[in-house]
């Protein structure tokens, strides 16, 4: 079946502009997570979505990052006012919610702030 | 401040041989532990995973081995293939929860 996806798979934006990054988890996956890799650095919690539930934020760096899950499925990370350190990979998860430790990857949308 | 460390960067192995790749942590309230693998271009996908409860847990080729009085855990494969060159991910969670706390990786290469 069809895995989870983000788009763009690439993002070059001048510093200062905003960005939108789009997830769309697996289907039935009532779990969607958002991670991002630095140069260099392990994989860095952002968010998660389970359900209806109020998403656990905690991870997010800075109140310029704030994320949105539409209708349980499709969710977008939104980074204003973007950084040079905003650059990075960003990789969003979904699963199952019997087993939210075994997340399933995206392939990441590689954010370059120039 | 990383919680997860893997302190080798890269690893070379002849295929047929056996590959052991390390992790360490320093939070003790950590009570599961995966390991990930990556290919250029592509997400983590789930290899394999222990509960603090074991110190053993096998899957065919793949063995995942802790020791809680060390913080430590590896992964060994057992003979390595050429399609086992990868990133390694070494992760961690705290009540099996959901915000996995990662390694920086160790890349793997198996030699023909």
């Amino acid at each position: 079946g069809a895995g989870v996806s983000q788009s763009p798979s690439n993002k070059v934006t001048e510093k200062g502009k905003d960005v939108e990054l789009r997830c769309d988890p697996i289907s039935g996956h009532t779990a969607l997570y958002w991670y991002r890799q630095s140069l260099g650095q392990g994989l860095e919690f952002l968010i998660y979505f389970q359900g209806n539930s109020a998403p656990d934020k905690s991870g997010l760096p800075s109140d310029r990052f704030s994320a949105e899950r539409t209708g349980g499925s499709v969710s977008t990370l939104t980074i204003q006012r973007t950084q040079q350190e905003d650059s990075a990979v960003y990789l969003c998860a979904s699963s199952p919610r019997r087993a939210d430790y075994e997340q399933y990857f995206g392939p990441g949308t590689r954010l370059t702030v120039t | 401040d990383q919680q997860v460390k893997q302190n080798s960067p890269s690893l070379s192995v002849q295929e047929g041989r056996i590959s052991i790749l390390n992790c360490d942590y320093t939070n003790s309230m950590f009570d599961y532990f995966l390991w990930y693998k990556k290919y250029p271009a592509e997400g983590p996908t789930f290899l394999i995973s222990i509960s603090s409860i074991k110190d053993k847990n096998e899957d065919g080729r793949f063995t995942v081995f802790l020791n809680k009085s060390a913080k430590h855990l590896s992964l060994h494969i057992v003979p390595s293939q050429p399609g086992d060159s990868a990133v390694y991910f070494c992760a961690a969670s705290v009540n099996s929860g959901y915000a996995l706390n990662f390694g920086k990786g160790t890349s793997l290469l198996v030699t023909p």
